[in-house]
């Protein structure tokens, strides 16, 4: 079966450093990738995502990259802020049998922890 | 603001009741979602639903009911037959079922039993 796993389940990071969160998976027939950011009592956020056409995607102070070849998803934020601390997902969406209705498989989570 | 309202913040149920969670949006969206959220855990789909009175099983959908009579409202009704109900729940909707779109999220309902 499909597994979307992370390799770091905790990151702590100082005010103004870079952080990038990684992200494993097993289906090779995922084609559209996600990362979600979720605070405490909150729902997820959509942050940035990419289509498996792309290997490089940038926002504000975001870049996901995707590596086909390994299945490896990260996420960097650059400059990064106490704001940010908050649990960060990947979430990958597969085409089931040609027919694609949007399910997304979520990864565990890793806690990003900003110190000021 | 356009978004995804849940209700209530915060549930309780008691031994053999049903309760019922609302979610409405006012996105326009076709597709809405329900997942169950677990401490320290990823999201995992209860039912999902593409279309006015059409939806589908999730994952986990033992012990869990929808409908979806209007667009814009997809309520989840946590049943007695649902042993371990206790988890935080979110509701979704994305603009087209087909992929490639973003699943946007409410801010949950938190069930607890008493």
């Amino acid at each position: 079966g499909e597994s979307v796993g992370l390799h770091l389940p905790t990151l702590s990071v100082q005010e103004g450093d870079n952080s990038i969160i990684n992200c494993a998976y097993s289906n090779s027939a995922s084609d559209y990738f996600i990362w979600y950011k979720q605070e405490s009592g909150k729902g997820p956020q959509f942050i940035i995502d990419i289509r498996s056409n792309m290997d490089k995607r940038q926002g504000q102070r975001v870049t996901v990259l995707l590596n086909k070849t390994v299945k490896h998803l990260s996420l960097q934020i650059a400059a990064t802020q106490p704001g940010d601390s908050a649990v960060y997902f990947c979430a990958l969406e597969g085409n089931a049998g040609g027919t694609s209705y949007g399910k997304l498989t979520f990864g565990q989570g890793t806690i990003l922890t900003v110190h000021p | 603001d356009g978004g995804i309202t849940q209700s209530p913040k915060y549930l309780f149920r008691k031994e053999g009741q049903n309760v019922t969670l609302s979610c409405e949006q006012n996105l326009n969206h076709d597709a809405m979602y329900w997942y169950r959220q677990d401490p320290g855990q990823g999201l995992r789909l209860i039912y999902y639903s593409q279309i006015v009175n059409d939806f589908q099983k999730g994952d986990i959908a033992e012990g869990y009911s929808v409908s979806r009579e209007k667009k814009e409202s997809f309520p989840l009704t946590v049943t007695s037959a649902q042993k371990n109900p206790t988890a935080f729940y979110l509701c979704a909707s994305s603009r087209q079922p087909v992929g490639d779109q973003p699943q946007h999220f409410g801010d949950g309902t938190r069930l607890s039993i008493l």
